[in-house]
């Protein structure tokens, strides 16, 4: 089964509204990380936005968001007052943190696209 | 403060040669992961170092290889290359801060095998 699921194919939003890209993940560890990374064609992935599995409230940095529901198993990233450099791919990713696994698992990735 | 850096930023080699990719982490950072990103198949974990050590490996074959020297840089190697190892590289480094470890990713170092 996948852990991180992403299935919005492709997202279309108009300068300065607001977006809301979905994530859902699977794990049965009680300690994890989530990540929201974007990666511009260039190539280099960017890190938005950290949250992890015991803080209470959602995180936010800037324009970025997280919109963190644990029973649900979603971390749905926000995105206030899109800019047109905000087009690009957007990767959720997971950190488990059982035994000496620390790497991310990542999900497909969204393609987002600004318009003006 | 500079951020990642891997060299080259492009690499093409022929099916059955070696490459060797690098990768410079932030300063203060001690953990470097490599992954792999190749076409249709997404972001791939390869390896994990953390002082001086291999930490932990993902599903790759074992010419897949790496280390990382005692100012924390590291190197992948990958031999005898096939064609299916064309992709992005990505290199990312960390540090355990106690309640999270982002990891911060270089530009990449994109392999052509032909």
């Amino acid at each position: 089964a996948q852990k991180i699921t992403q299935t919005q194919p492709g997202m279309f939003v108009q300068e300065k509204e607001a977006v809301t890209l979905d994530c859902t993940y699977d794990t049965s560890d009680p300690s994890y990380g989530l990540f929201w990374y974007k990666q511009p064609s260039s190539g280099e992935m960017i890190f938005l936005i950290y949250q992890g599995s015991y803080d209470q409230q959602n995180a936010t940095e800037g324009r970025y968001s997280l919109n963190f529901q644990k029973a649900r198993k979603s971390a749905n990233l926000v995105i206030s007052a899109s800019q047109l450099g905000d087009s690009a791919m957007y990767f959720c990713a997971m950190r488990e943190s059982a035994g000496a696994n620390s790497k991310l698992t990542f999900g497909k990735g969204i393609t987002l696209s600004v318009r003006p | 403060e500079a951020g990642v850096t891997q060299s080259p930023t492009h690499l093409i080699k022929t099916r059955g040669q070696q490459a060797t990719l690098r990768c410079s982490p932030i300063s203060g950072h001690t953990s470097v992961y490599w992954y792999q990103q190749a076409l249709g198949l997404g972001l791939q974990f390869l390896l994990w170092y953390d002082e001086g050590e291999e930490r932990n490996r993902g599903n790759f074959p074992p010419r897949f290889s790496g280390r990382q020297f005692p100012n924390y840089s590291s190197e992948l190697n990958v031999n005898a290359l096939e064609l299916e190892d064309s992709a992005l590289y990505l290199c990312a480094s960390s540090f355990l801060t106690g309640r999270t470890d982002t990891q911060y990713f270089g530009p990449g170092t994109r392999l052509t095998v032909l």
